[in-house]
């Protein structure tokens, strides 16, 4: 597609349960990263891959957040036993030799 | 690493007036200076960038400046108009890592 693709826009789940979250690139950037960006606030940074370099993992919170890039293009990022502090808008971008393109997002609402 | 600095945090701006953030960074490897718009729901769209080898960048409304001996750029909207209401982050990275330090936001509000 022309854009970046995240799916679901929406999802709500109960605490203690696991989430996976997905992303779809633009088709041919290498670069994909994940933010997080909870309610009015700025973006935070969570994980980046490029190429087939070892991930920067630097941004995840903890041990129960993890992401995997399968065939340098489609990504999943999976939060394990889920908090209400996990509740925020995570988006995906990619980019490839200059700026990002971001997805518009997926809104997680931990109950 | 790179920290990035952006004021003010909330901007009010009447209609046709114009409208100034600024950005300060830390890391003088960085070469690259984009600026992002985010809409209320959806996620940050790119809408000018500015690399290290030039001071000034237009496009129609929207302009960026870049001081590189003071570490700082900003973004200029000239003839603001309703649509321009948004949160607006700054960015910088040394262009060939890719991985962009952000600015806490703008949000900015346009006043008929």
């Amino acid at each position: 597609g022309a854009g970046v693709s995240q799916s679901p826009s929406n999802k709500v789940t109960e605490k203690g349960k696991d989430v996976e979250l997905r992303c779809d690139p633009i088709s041919g950037h290498t670069a994909l990263y994940w933010y997080r960006q909870s309610l009015g606030q700025g973006l935070e940074f969570l994980i980046y891959f490029q190429g087939n370099s070892a991930p920067d993992k630097s941004g995840l919170p903890s041990d129960r957040f993890s992401a995997e890039r399968t065939g340098g293009s489609v990504s999943t990022l999976t939060i394990q036993r889920t908090q209400q502090e996990d509740s925020a808008v995570y988006l995906c971008a990619s980019s490839s030799l200059g700026g990002y393109t971001f997805g518009s997002g997926t809104r997680l609402t931990v109950v | 690493g790179e920290n990035v600095e952006q004021h003010p945090s909330t901007l009010s701006v009447q209609e046709g007036d114009s409208a100034v953030i600024k950005c300060t960074y830390s890391d003088s490897a960085s070469n690259y200076f984009p600026w992002y718009k985010q809409e209320l729901g959806k996620g940050p769209q790119l809408i000018i960038d500015i690399r290290s080898n030039v001071g000034e960048k237009k496009d129609q409304r929207i302009a960026v400046t870049l001081n590189k001996t003071a570490k700082h750029f900003s973004l200029h909207i000239t003839e603001t108009q309703p649509e321009d209401s948004a949160v607006y982050f700054c960015a910088a990275s040394n262009f060939g890592n890719e991985k962009l330090t952000f600015g806490t936001g703008t949000r900015l509000t346009i006043i008929p």
